[in-house]
């Protein structure tokens, strides 16, 4: 039974980092899958953050692009995110999801079968 | 404002039917697959339907889902009080490099 849970501070001061390690149990982040951060405004929809690959390439939201890393650490079995210059906006539950990600002639099914209970991060000084 | 679009609310009476929509373009829902997800408020979202109309072990067959060209449709038969939650599409929109998702729709069963 794959399990992920998120941890991190609740609390990020404005034009500060935001840091998220999302925990894995039951699979190994060295198999060939991507592990993917969403996120969840209160009261809004869901956003796609991004995804880091057990190679440690990565695909990132355009629009988050350049605040956003993800990486790996292989000797916990943990992948994590990194968002920079943070405001309010960026207020939101934070979930991490392992991706079933394959493709049928050209076209990719990528589909989040597992995710962590998700955890609030406010922006606030 | 999300690139897929679903409806913000549909509603319906128990026992009945309800079909939720989710439209896109040719860079996402025309050439790759369609998963949706089902969440109740303050919980994480679960796993519906991938690959436009797989259900994963333990979905009931209640729920089924279609795609057709840029458009894809997740129906619910036999609704029950409990199904009413926020209901989102997603797939990979192969122009941006990026997943995506709907903006969600309200389901209320009367």
């Amino acid at each position: 039974q794959v399990q992920l849970q998120e941890s991190g501070p609740g609390l990020v001061k404005p034009s500060g980092t935001l840091s998220l390690i999302c925990d894995v149990s039951g699979d190994s982040i060295s198999s060939p899958i991507w592990w993917s951060w969403v996120r969840q405004p209160p009261g809004k929809g869901l956003e796609w953050i991004g995804e880091v690959h057990h190679t440690a390439s990565a695909h990132y939201n355009p629009y988050l692009e350049s605040r956003v890393t993800m990486s790996l650490d292989w000797s916990k079995n943990q992948f994590s995110l990194n968002l920079s210059s943070v405001t309010a906006a960026d207020t939101a539950v934070y979930y991490c999801a392992r991706v079933s990600s394959q493709y049928s002639g050209t076209s990719l099914s990528r589909a989040f079968f597992y995710w962590g209970q998700g955890t609030l991060v406010t922006v606030s000084s | 404002q999300s690139v897929l679009t679903q409806p913000p609310s549909v509603s319906a009476a128990p026992g009945q039917k309800v079909t939720i929509s989710c439209s896109g373009s040719s860079s996402n829902i025309g050439n790759n697959y369609v998963s949706w997800y089902q969440q109740f408020p303050g919980t994480a979202p679960k796993l519906l339907i991938y690959e436009n109309q797989k259900r994963p072990s333990g979905i009931p067959d209640r729920f089924s889902g279609s795609k057709s060209g840029t458009s894809a449709t997740l129906a619910i038969t036999g609704l029950q009080t409990g199904d009413a939650a926020d209901y989102y599409c997603g797939t990979w929109d192969s122009s941006l490099s990026a997943g995506i998702f709907g903006g969600g729709t309200k389901l209320t069963v009367l």
